[in-house]
Parts: structure tokens; C-alpha cells; sequence
């Protein structure tokens, strides 16, 4: 498709289980973020990937998070023994990475957790 | 923490009168992007300021960034129920490559 796209787009887990969230940008943009959103909160970061640069994983709250990017591409970001605290909507978003990553970010749809 | 501040966090207006949003950072900001995320969406890019005391004009919406570049605004005249949803700045802070997104203001437009 043209867009960012999400997977899955609800995922609904028990508290301690492992989820993978996965994201496929834009073809050709070359940033990746993730997010996180609460209900009725702003976004928070999560990490950043940049071509073939190391990832920015500043915004990674706990040691149970983590996330990958094969092949400059598709990113998952993976949360171990989930928490309720965990649940909220995860938010992908890619851009072209161009003028030093200064450019707009497009999103997907989001995947919305909810740990029971 | 959150280094990007946005104000008001609610904002409720009769459809016609006018509504601004705006954005205060701690710390210089390289640009500044807006967002619209519509009840059930995802975030939709609006614009994005980089020149200090810029100003740009979409139809009713007219954006600012500051002179020193920590504050930003965005008004729109004559709101229309079409306008409903929570508005986003988000900013660049110094180097970083990362966008650090404000709280958002949630605008609610009564006819």
C-alpha cells in the first residue's frame, strides 16, 4: 500500500505475555519511528531508526521493550511480560529522513494493546 | 520528561468564533511541526515552521513560530465543526533527530 501500515491493529493480551508490534513504512522513507499514545495523552517516544545509523532508543521506557528494523525496512517492537501500564495505542510513522530528518512524519493506524 | 508544553489542554468553542493553540518548549526548538489527529485517528501532518518569527497561512488556520524559536501557535478563524480533533505540535529539540510531540489541545466545536 501507500501508506504506513500496522499489524495487528488490536491485540488484546494477558498480563506477562509477550506481543510483537510490527510496522511497514513507506516504501523509500528511510526514518522510522514508534510512539506510544494513552487514552487521551500525547504521544510519547519511543525510538527512532535512520538508515544505517544506530537507533535513537532514548524513549525506550523499560528493558522489556525493545525494537528492530530488518533490512532498512519493516520494524517490530517487541514488549516482554507485559504490564498493564503497557497498554495503550503504538503509533509507526515514517518520513523521507531528507534535509538532516526535518521532514513531516507520515502515520499508521496504530495497534491498540490492551493487557488484561 | 515532557519538554514541549501545550496549552489549553481543552478547548470548547461555538461553531464561528476562533481558537488558538499554543506551544511553549524549554529549550531552542531547529523547526516545529503541526498535527491534527481527528476522535479515533492518527496523527495528519499540518505544516512545519523553521525560520525564526515565521508565520504561514492555510485557508482559516495561520501558524506562528516565535522569535527565539521556543513557542509556537496555531489560530484558526471561524472554527467549523470539520475542525474537531486534538491538535499536536511537535519539535525538533536542538540536534536531536527525534520529534518531541506537546501534550495536544483537544477542540470540541459546538453548532
Amino acid at each position: 500500500g501507500a501508506g504506513v501500515s500496522q499489524s495487528p491493529s488490536n491485540k488484546v493480551t494477558e498480563k506477562g505475555k509477550d506481543v510483537e508490534l510490527r510496522c511497514d513504512p513507506i516504501s523509500g522513507h528511510t526514518a522510522l519511528y514508534w510512539y506510544r499514545q494513552s487514552l487521551g495523552q500525547g504521544l510519547e517516544f519511543l525510538i527512532y531508526f535512520q538508515g544505517n545509523s544506530a537507533p535513537d532508543k532514548s524513549g525506550l521506557p523499560s528493558d522489556r521493550f525493545s525494537a528492530e528494523r530488518t533490512g532498512g525496512s519493516v520494524s517490530t517492537l517487541t514488549i516482554q511480560r507485559t504490564q498493564q501500564e503497557d497498554s495503550a495505542v503504538y503509533l509507526c510513522a515514517s518520513s523521507s529522513g531528507l534535509a538532516g530528518g526535518a521532514g513531516e512524519l507520515f502515520f499508521g493506524e496504530g495497534s491498540r494493546l490492551t493487557v488484561l | 520528561g515532557q519538554q514541549v508544553m501545550q496549552i489549553p489542554q481543552y478547548q470548547h468553542v461555538q461553531e464561528g468564533e476562533d481558537f488558538t493553540t499554543y506551544c511553549n518548549s524549554s529549550t531552542t526548538l531547529s523547526n516545529i511541526q503541526w498535527y491534527k489527529q481527528r476522535p479515533g485517528g492518527h496523527p495528519v501532518f499540518l505544516i512545519q515552521l523553521v525560520k525564526s518569527g515565521e508565520v504561514k497561512k492555510q485557508k482559516r488556520l495561520t501558524f506562528q513560530f516565535g522569535e527565539a524559536k521556543k513557542n509556537s501557535s496555531l489560530h484558526i478563524t471561524a472554527t467549523q465543526t470539520t475542525d474537531v480533533g486534538t491538535y499536536f505540535c511537535a519539535g525538533r529539540i536542538g540536534s536531536a533527530r527525534q520529534l518531541t510531540f506537546g501534550s495536544g489541545t483537544q477542540l470540541t466545536v459546538l453548532p
